[in-house]
C-alpha cells in the first residue's frame, strides 16, 4: 500500500524559480526522506528529516516536516534545467524495517 | 566502499514462464534488503523486505516470492508470470531502519 502522496503530481517550472512539493502519509513515522529519480533510472537518496525535527537543510534543498499534520514539503531553490526528474517522498515506519514510497512528483525545469 | 548489483537490466519473458531476479550487495553485512516495483509514471510498490537472512516480510500477496540465501543477496522469483507483472523491479539495501536506502538500477520486465 501506499503511505505517502506527493502534490502536485507534475510541475513544470522555469531555471530560476522554486519548486515545492508536499507529501502526506497516514502512519507514525520514525523519519521521513525524499528522493530523485532520472528516468529509467534507480532513486537516488536526497535528504532524510526525523521525527524530532521540524526543518533541514541541504545546498538547495529545504524540508519541513508536520507530524500533526502528518505532511512534509521538499522545496529546491533558484532551480536547473538539471533538477528536472521525479521526486519521491518515504516514510520510515515505526515498524521495524518497512520504507514506503509515495507516487511521486514529476518536476520539468525549463532552461 | 558499499555497492549494490542488480541484473539484468532488461527482461522480457512470456507469459507463464517462470522469473528470478538477483540482487547482491557488497560492502556491507547484515543489510535491510527491499525489493520495489513501479508500474510506467507511477510510483514505488514495496513487494518484500528482509531485516536479516531468513526474514522475508511480503508486502503484496501475489505471485512473486522473495528469497536471502545469503547474507548479502536477495532474489525475487515467479514460478508463472503474468501480463501485470511488466514492470520496472528495483532492489535498494540500507545499514538499518531509520537510514538512508540505496538502489540499484533497475530491471525492466516486459511479460508478452
Amino acid at each position: 500500500s501506499q503511505q505517502g502522496e506527493e502534490d502536485p503530481q507534475a510541475l513544470s517550472i522555469q531555471e530560476g524559480e522554486n519548486a515545492t512539493m508536499n507529501c502526506s502519509y497516514k502512519t507514525s513515522i520514525n523519519n521521513l526522506q525524499w528522493y530523485r529519480q532520472n528516468s529509467g533510472r534507480g532513486l537516488v537518496h536526497l535528504i532524510l528529516i526525523r521525527s524530532n525535527e521540524r526543518e533541514k537543510h541541504s545546498g538547495r534543498l529545504r524540508v519541513t516536516l508536520d507530524t500533526s499534520k502528518k505532511s512534509s514539503s521538499l522545496l529546491i531553490t533558484a532551480s536547473r534545467a538539471a533538477d528536472t526528474a521525479s521526486y519521491f517522498c518515504a516514510t520510515d515506519e515505526v515498524s521495524y524495517g518497512k520504507l514506503t514510497f509515495g507516487q511521486g512528483t514529476i518536476l520539468t525545469v525549463h532552461p | 566502499s558499499q555497492t549494490i548489483h542488480q541484473w539484468p537490466a532488461t527482461l522480457v519473458q512470456p507469459v507463464g514462464s517462470p522469473l528470478s531476479l538477483e540482487c547482491t550487495v557488497e560492502g556491507t553485512s547484515n543489510p535491510n534488503l527491499y525489493w520495489y516495483r513501479q508500474a510506467a509514471g507511477r510510483g514505488l510498490q514495496l513487494l518484500f523486505y528482509s531485516v536479516g537472512i531468513g526474514q522475508i516480510s511480503s508486502e503484496v500477496p501475489q505471485n512473486l516470492s522473495a528469497s536471502r540465501p545469503q547474507d548479502r543477496q536477495f532474489i525475487l522469483s515467479s514460478k508463472k508470470l503474468l501480463l501485470s507483472d511488466s514492470g520496472f523491479y528495483l532492489c535498494a539495501w540500507r545499514w538499518t531502519q531509520s537510514t538512508e536506502a540505496f538502489f540499484g538500477q533497475g530491471t525492466r520486465l516486459t511479460v508478452v
